[in-house]
């Protein structure tokens, strides 16, 4: 059973307007939450994280937003560069009493120049 | 190196063959998981070490995965008899202890034929 679900596969935006990013989870203990980055043939990388007493962080172009009481999360990149074309994967956790972070299935994101 | 390094990067294995993938985390990092993300899907947990401690191999799926960490650095994941259901990118990442993020290498991809 996915406890963390992306529902939307891909996303294709415009160079310079927002990229909305959605995420949504199930089990109501997660309190620890990170966007991660990918390229083909590589790794993730980390991009941006929250925790459950916030409810939104900011980094540069990267904004998250939590919900909790909608178990939404979501990522806005603004302005979109080509150079965020990628495939973005939420993640969850139980800060301290657990140590598996539970993926989505991710979205693939295209900039168009 | 500064960054988590996984060999080899690719590993074609006839079905029955037993393989080794092997994970150099950040020097430092006392936390070690490996994730397998099958085409298509978000990393999925196998393992979880604490120095030399494996903690938590809820994610295994079968006997015939097994990993170790015998001196609290490199990890080496061993799947015995391959199947083709275990094709996949098997991911490593580390964490230093009581932080968030995971640092991910970039992945050994698995081909059982």
């Amino acid at each position: 059973d996915q406890q963390v679900k992306q529902n939307s596969p891909s996303l294709s935006v415009q160079e310079g307007r927002i990229s909305i990013l959605n995420c949504d989870y199930t089990n109501s203990m997660f309190d620890y939450f990170l966007w991660y980055k990918k390229y083909p043939a590589e790794g993730p990388t980390f991009l941006i994280s929250i925790s459950s007493i916030k409810d939104k962080n900011e980094d540069g172009r990267f904004t998250v937003f939590l919900n909790k009481s909608a178990k939404h999360l979501s990522l806005h990149i603004v302005p979109s560069q080509p150079g965020d074309s990628a495939v973005y994967f939420c993640a969850a956790s139980e800060w301290g009493t657990g140590n598996q972070f539970y993926f989505g299935t991710g979205t693939s994101l295209t900039v168009i120049p | 190196g500064a960054g988590v390094s996984q060999s080899p990067r690719y590993k074609v294995a006839k079905r029955g063959q037993d393989v080794a993938l092997r994970c150099d985390p950040i020097s430092g990092h006392v936390s070690l998981f490996w994730y397998q993300q099958a085409l298509g899907q978000g990393p999925e947990f196998l393992t979880y070490f604490q120095n030399e401690a494996q903690l938590d191999k809820s994610g295994l799926p079968s006997d015939r995965f097994f990993a170790e960490r015998p001196e609290g650095s490199v990890s080496t994941l061993k799947i015995q008899r391959t199947q083709q259901e275990d094709s996949a990118v098997y991911l490593c990442a580390s964490r230093a202890l009581n932080t968030g993020e995971l640092f991910f290498g970039e992945g050994s991809r698995l081909t059982v034929l």
